[in-house]
């Protein structure tokens, strides 16, 4: 169970153009998910937090108008990179927390399998 | 602001032996949870063993287990009967109950055949 899914796994796009990034959780509801950036050998950097049905919370740093995110049901949430550059190429994690789970896991959050962006 | 360090960036262990990990964190909070999570090439980020700071208990998971001292904010992570495919980059990570995660830096075990 709390199975979260990320799609695409892989994609490339040009410079200049935008691309959308889904996290989807697919046995549970996610009223809060979360969007990570991973750096080559690197840790995960926290963009956002995604909550469903209101604006995303942006980390101290982050592009509000770059990264979009739109969390408009209670298992889906999009990162759109606009306007994307060759230094936006980079490993993007998504995670969910769980809502509708009993009992509580313990602040756990769930990851999906991450997608990888190449910007050319 | 929290913190979260890992100090050894690469670590090595001979197939069937015992490593130890190392984490220490900072917070001003009383209750929060820490983590361990492997993530093996595929990049999918594991969960191994979770420990909420307000037990006094260490948690164990197996093969797994923590030494986790809170008044010296430290969090480390013994992997015991060390297997080939324990082999991934470990991650310690933070929440203070927000399930806002803080990770730190990584160490990278290889297990040696």
């Amino acid at each position: 169970g709390a199975v979260v899914s990320q799609h695409p796994s892989w994609v490339i796009c040009k410079s200049g153009t935008s691309v959308k990034i889904e996290c989807r959780s697919l046995d549970f509801q996610a009223t809060t998910m979360f969007w990570y950036r991973q750096f080559p050998k690197q840790s995960l950097m926290l963009m956002a937090t995604s909550n469903e049905g209101s604006k995303a919370t942006y980390e101290q740093g982050v592009e509000k108008d770059k990264f979009l995110i739109n969390h408009a049901s209670l298992t889906l949430s999009t990162l759109t990179v606009t306007s994307a550059h060759p230094e936006d190429s980079s490993f993007y994690i998504c995670s969910a927390r769980a809502t509708n789970r009993s009992p509580d896991s313990g602040n756990t959050i769930y990851f999906g399998e991450g997608s990888w962006l190449t910007v050319v | 602001a929290q913190t979260v360090t890992q100090s050894q960036p690469e670590m090595s262990v001979q197939e069937a032996e015992t490593v130890t990990l190392s984490c220490t964190y900072d917070t001003s909070e009383n209750n929060y949870y820490l983590f361990w999570y492997k993530q093996p090439p595929s990049r999918q980020m594991i969960l191994v063993i979770r420990q909420e700071a307000y037990k006094q208990q260490n948690a164990t998971e197996n093969r797994f287990s923590v030494n986790f001292q809170k008044a010296a904010k430290s969090f480390s992570l013994k992997i015991s009967d060390s297997q080939l495919g324990d082999t991934a980059m470990y991650f310690c990570a933070f929440s203070e109950g927000t399930y806002k995660y803080i990770f730190g830096t990584g160490t990278r075990l290889k297990v040696l055949a």
